[in-house]
């Protein structure tokens, strides 16, 4: 069965620090890859999609990026952190090419910037 | 372009009354509809989807919901509440494209009283 994981679970970070936070999935293959952030009050942002190694879609202008250096890994990171960066960050997976683009989400990196 | 509402940003409920959450959808193509539960701080678990087919759908922990293209709903029931299903549920829509393509609600936050 597919599994996916993030990490950290928590994150306290300093504004102007860098971030790294990383997705991997386990037990599939080719899957399509998503990052999503969840502020207080705001629903789910969609942040940054991929389709395939390398390949990086942004949803929304910010100091985030993401990159996809293996498959089954997505990360997202910025050289200098926000306040407004804050927040709960999902990464969320689909099968390549499932016309239904369900998606199953990871637990979740809840971020704070101080 | 597609989009979701969530009537009712809470639902307070008693322990073993009908829950019933709303959702509207509007979308320029027959939709994918999708709805999901978030516990607190964890990620998004998959309730139930609509694709085809049977216009009933029946998920997880006793919820179901039908989909009704004449009124653009979707909304989300279970007879009786359980403490346990006090969370945040989410709709969504997708517009099958196959990525990227869900659109959520805003979310509505259940809480189920003794």
């Amino acid at each position: 069965s597919q599994t996916i994981h993030q990490w950290p679970a928590t994150l306290v970070q300093p504004v102007g620090s860098p971030l790294s936070l990383e997705c991997t999935v386990e037990g599939t293959s080719n899957p399509n890859l998503y990052w999503y952030r969840q502020a207080a009050g705001r629903g789910l942002q969609l942040l940054f999609y991929s389709v395939g190694i390398g390949q990086i879609s942004s949803e929304v202008p910010q100091n985030l990026s993401a990159s996809r250096p293996q498959d089954r890994q997505f990360i997202l990171s910025s050289k200098k952190l926000l306040l407004s960066d804050s927040g709960f960050y999902l990464c969320a997976w689909s099968v390549l090419r499932d016309p239904t683009d369900t998606q199953y989400f990871g637990p979740g990196t809840r971020l704070t910037v101080l | 372009a597609q989009s979701v509402t969530q009537l009712g940003s809470h639902v307070s409920v008693s322990e073993g009354a009908l829950v019933l959450l709303r959702c509207n959808y509007s979308s320029s193509v027959p939709p994918y509809l999708f709805w999901y539960v978030q516990y607190p701080n964890q990620g998004l678990q998959l309730l139930l989807k609509y694709t085809t087919g049977a216009t009933l759908v029946k998920g997880i922990n006793g919820f179901e919901a039908e989909f009704k293209k004449s009124e653009t709903s979707f909304h989300l029931t279970k007879p009786s509440a359980h403490m346990s299903d006090a969370a945040e549920y989410f709709c969504a829509v997708s517009d099958q494209r196959g990525y990227s393509t869900l659109t959520f609600g805003k979310g509505t936050m259940l809480l189920v009283s003794p």
